[in-house]
């Protein structure tokens, strides 16, 4: 059975350019999780859908960050204009509902 | 906003050896401790989900113990091998079916 997939798996931009990042999560997942990895962090959540609500995207900056989980499958998340401090670690991860995260290789984002 | 400590930070261990880390959580409203091992260029895998005081799991070499009363829980890695490098990230899971909420990890490398 095929993973989380996630592309790009790299993205290197310049700050006020905009930047998207795409998930494919495994099939079956209702629920979707974007999370985001600063250098020396953990994962903080952005978003997280029930199926294609967004059910949690209080961590979610909304003034520059979008999300979309059209059709309760694929999602897509997008910073417009990106800013330095959003170098990170962009992870997507589904769940069966069981508890479990099953996760993406994550896209490295690198603002300059 | 959830507290969740682990420690060391970083490790080095000589293979063969053995070693432990710990993850301290918030001691109310548990519902679960997760565990997930993040090596390099990968996908963040999940070892253990652990829901139950006094609960022992175990994988292989690695093995976890969860003390929820006193919120820690410490993950054991018996005969270290080259393999065993990446991050060790643990999250907590409050109430029910709540978002998880990671530690910073601890990044352990083994020295062949």
């Amino acid at each position: 059975e095929a993973g989380v997939v996630q592309s790009p798996r790299y993205k290197i931009i310049e700050k006020k350019q905009p930047v998207a990042f795409w998930c494919n999560p495994i099939s079956g997942h209702n629920t979707l999780y974007w999370y985001r990895q600063n250098l020396g962090q953990g994962p903080e959540l952005l978003i997280r859908y029930e199926n294609e609500e967004a059910v949690d995207d209080s961590q979610l900056p909304k003034d520059r960050f979008s999300a979309e989980r059209l059709k309760g499958v694929d999602s897509t998340l997008k910073i417009q204009p990106a800013e330095l401090g959003d170098s990170a670690v962009y992870l997507c991860a589904s769940s069966p509902n069981t508890g479990e995260l099953f996760f993406g290789e994550g896209s490295r984002l690198t603002v300059l | 906003i959830l507290n969740v400590e682990q420690s060391p930070q970083s490790l080095h261990v000589q293979e063969g050896d053995s070693t432990n880390f710990t993850c301290s959580f918030p001691s109310s409203n548990f519902y679960a401790l997760h565990w997930y091992r993040w090596e390099t260029a990968k996908s963040p895998e999940a070892l253990f989900v652990m829901t139950l005081n006094g609960d022992e799991k175990k994988k292989g070499r690695i093995s976890a113990t969860l003390n929820t009363k006193e919120g820690y829980s410490y993950l054991y890695i018996k005969g270290s091998q080259p393999e065993d490098s990446a991050t060790y990230l643990c999250a907590f899971q409050g109430g029910g079916n709540e978002k998880l909420t990671f530690g910073t990890g601890t990044r352990l490398t083994i020295i062949p």
